[in-house]
């Protein structure tokens, strides 16, 4: 298996334009997650899905953010619009379960910088 | 409060010195605990999951403290391979299925 996928590996952009962040989880995981992580905050979980349904978004900042997984291999993390503050490493990770000792496999990140 | 909390360090250990460390959870009914390895500019990846009555894998073993609600990592004869921030892990049922992060504890082991 490839692991998780994640794109693009590198964004920058400028304030105000709107930035897609995509995912690909291991297949037959059912779950997935978003974490942002800045040396101030740590890790961040910012929403989490189970079977392509968003389970708990209260870790996402504010609005200008909003998560989406069309199906089992997909989803994408979207910020619109974006904002020096947002600069981060965004990381996806996918799961067997949550409930137990199961393993979280995170795909290599995007590092956003918002000038 | 943080719901996982851990002390950033810098630890700073020459080459076959012991290092432990220690991170401290908020939820007394949390069930499941980990501890993730991160190198610089890569993702986390999993070292060793946590168990009550505590788990060894070579050189690193791992303690479960429900009582004091503390998880500690411990390595012996460090090598410089094992310069990472470790991140502790935590997450239940009562914490909502979240599986909360520490923000990490920096070693760097020196030659």
């Amino acid at each position: 298996d490839a692991g998780v996928i994640q794109s693009p590996r590198h964004e920058v952009t400028e304030m105000g334009q709107e930035v897609t962040l995509r995912c690909k989880p291991i297949s037959g995981h059912d779950y997935l997650f978003w974490y942002r992580q800045t040396m101030m905050r740590g890790l961040e979980l910012l929403i989490y899905f189970n079977n392509n349904v968003p389970i708990d978004d209260s870790g996402m900042p504010e609005d200008r953010f909003s998560a989406k997984m069309p199906n089992a291999s997909f989803s994408t993390l979207k910020i619109q619009p974006s904002e020096p503050r947002d600069s981060a490493v965004y990381f996806c990770a996918s799961s067997l379960g949550v409930k137990g000792p199961y393993e979280q496999y995170f795909g290599p990140g995007t590092r956003l910088t918002v000038t | 409060r943080k719901e996982v909390e851990q002390d950033p360090g810098p630890f700073n250990v020459p080459e076959g010195a012991t290092v432990a460390f220690n991170c401290t959870y908020s939820n007394s009914a949390s069930q499941s605990f980990f501890w993730y390895r991160q190198d610089c500019r890569k993702e986390p990846k999993l070292l060793m999951s946590v168990y009550s009555s505590g788990n060894e894998d070579g050189r690193f073993t791992a303690q479960l403290n429900r009582a004091s609600q503390y998880i500690s990592l411990l390595i012996r004869d460090s090598k410089l391979s094992d310069s990472a921030t470790y991140l502790c892990v935590v997450n239940g049922p009562d914490t909502g299925n979240q599986f909360y992060f520490g923000t990490g504890t920096s070693l760097t082991v020196i030659p």
